[in-house]
C-alpha cells in the first residue's frame, strides 16, 4: 500500500514555542493530505484539509493562526503548533490519499506525532 | 450529521476465540466504510476498505461486512491471537475523503 511518514514520531516543548510536525507521502503524490488530533482513549478528530498549492480548510472549532498549514508540494503538509501551550499536547496524525493507479478511496495514515508541552 | 457508534468499547479475551466487533453509522448514505487498526501510540493501519457496492471484505483471519441499509458494518476476527490486542476503529467519509470515526474498540487477547 502507499506509505505516508511523520517526523517527529515525538516531541517535547517548552510552553510558548513553536513545534512543526512533517507529513509526507513517500510513494505517491498528495494532492490532498488531512490532519488529525486524538487525545487520550479517544477516537481521531479532524483538523483540517491541507490543499496543495493553495490554503487549507480547517474544520469549525480549531484556530488556524494556531495551527498553520502548509501543503508546499505534493508530497508535503506540515502543520505547526504556534506558541504551544500544555493543553495542545496531543497525538496528531496525517493522512493521504493516493491518486494514482491505487486510488481506491482508501485513505493511508501516518505513524503519527506525539506532542508534550511543558 | 453522520455519527458512527463502536461496540463493545472494550474487549478482553482468552486466546483462540471468534470475535465480532460492531460499528453502526446514522446517515446511510456512505459510499464506502473502513476499519483500522491502531496500536498503542501509533498510526493508524488500514485493515479492510469495503466499497458501498460490496457486502464484505476479507483478508486473512479478518472478514468485515457492510449493511447500508440498517447502517451497520461488523468486523469477524478468527482464531484471535495475543498480536491482534489493540484498538480498532471504523470509519466512514464526512464529506470529500473527510473520515468520521468511531471511538473504537479496545481489544486485549490474552495468552
Amino acid at each position: 500500500g502507499a506509505v505516508v511518514s511523520q517526523h517527529p514520531s515525538w516531541v517535547i516543548c517548552k510552553s510558548g514555542t513553536s513545534v512543526k510536525i512533517e507529513c509526507r507521502s513517500l510513494d505517491f503524490q498528495a494532492t490532498t493530505m488531512f490532519w488529525y488530533r486524538q487525545f487520550p482513549k479517544q477516537s481521531l478528530m479532524l483538523m483540517a484539509t491541507s490543499n496543495e498549492g493553495s490554503k487549507a480548510t480547517y474544520e469549525q472549532g480549531v484556530e488556524k493562526d494556531k495551527f498553520l498549514i502548509n501543503h508546499a508540494s505534493l508530497t508535503l503538509s506540515t502543520l505547526t503548533v504556534t506558541s504551544a501551550h500544555p493543553e495542545d499536547s496531543s497525538f496528531y496524525i496525517c493522512s493521504a490519499r493516493a491518486r494514482d493507479f491505487r486510488d481506491t478511496g482508501e485513505l493511508f495514515f501516518g505513524e503519527g506525532s506525539r506532542l508534550t508541552v511543558l | 450529521k453522520q455519527e458512527v457508534t463502536q461496540i463493545p468499547a472494550a474487549l478482553s479475551v482468552p486466546e483462540g476465540e471468534n470475535l465480532v466487533l460492531n460499528c453502526s453509522f446514522t446517515d446511510s448514505a456512505i459510499y464506502n466504510l473502513q476499519w483500522f487498526r491502531q496500536d498503542p501510540g501509533k498510526g493508524l493501519t488500514s485493515l479492510l476498505l469495503i466499497q458501498s457496492s460490496q457486502r464484505e471484505q476479507t483478508s486473512g483471519r479478518l472478514n468485515a461486512s457492510l449493511d447500508k441499509s440498517s447502517g451497520r458494518s461488523t468486523l469477524y476476527i478468527a482464531a484471535s491471537q495475543p498480536g491482534d490486542s489493540a484498538t480498532y476503529l471504523c470509519a466512514v467519509p464526512g464529506g470529500y475523503n473527510k473520515l468520521i470515526f468511531g471511538a473504537g474498540t479496545r481489544l486485549a487477547v490474552h495468552p
